[in-house]
């Protein structure tokens, strides 16, 4: 088993919409985790960090954990073109201060 | 803001040579990491330094080795370049062990090995 698996997409969605990215990981990793974008040729950025169970907000994104399910998501509301990217799914390594990545999500918005 | 600077963009290089990635970051930080990227394996750990003098092994560091004699610069070797390395290579950095240390990105070097 991976220790952190993401849905490749791509995912489409209309402008406006809201857009839901899906990673799930093991037992292998902590429970903190990062998600990071990527537009094409570029390098990630840090988007959204979350460490504890529920719900975190900031502007149009949300980030939720559930670490019954080992489930972590991320909502973009109000979907624009400029979201179009991957987006990649970043838990903390249980042991040391090492990030893992998934291999990202491709989110395409349609205008 | 944090900069982490890759020394080249695009690098083309043939089979068998020996390569070096450079990188620097301004900020300070002890932690600094090399990745590669490739299209849907997502990003792979090859080495990481939590400190000057010190390294240590990721996921795949097979044919890679690294040098970190400053604490702002960490560079990556290809001592004998093969073509199964032509890859994007990423350098980050992050600050001490904590909760959270968020890795920040170079803008990336594109290897091509022929």
């Amino acid at each position: 088993q991976k220790e952190v698996e993401q849905n490749s997409g791509p995912l489409s969605v209309p402008e406006g919409a809201i857009a839901s990215l899906n990673c799930t990981y093991s037992d292998r990793v902590s429970q903190s985790f990062f998600w990071y974008r990527q537009y094409s040729g570029k390098s990630p950025e840090l988007i959204m960090s979350i460490y504890s169970n529920g719900d975190k907000e900031d502007g149009r994104f949300t980030a939720q954990l559930n670490k019954a399910s080992q489930y972590v998501s991320l909502l973009i509301r109000d979907s624009q073109p400029s979201d179009s990217a991957t987006y990649l799914c970043a838990p903390i390594k249980e042991y040391g201060n090492k990030l893992v990545f998934g291999a990202g999500t491709i989110l395409r918005v349609k205008s | 803001d944090v900069k982490v600077t890759q020394s080249s963009r695009y690098l083309v290089k043939r089979t068998g040579e020996k390569v070096f990635l450079e990188c620097v970051q301004d900020m300070d930080h002890e932690n600094m990491f090399w990745y590669r990227q490739d299209p849907g394996l997502g990003l792979r750990l090859i080495y990481f330094s939590y400190d000057v003098k010190m390294k240590e092994k990721g996921d795949i560091p097979e044919g890679y080795s690294v040098s970190r004699e400053k604490k702002e610069r960490f560079s990556l070797i290809l001592e004998s370049a093969s073509t199964n390395q032509t890859s994007m290579y990423l350098c980050a950095s992050s600050p001490p062990r904590g909760r959270l240390s968020p890795l920040h990105f170079g803008n990336g070097t594109r290897l091509t090995v022929t």
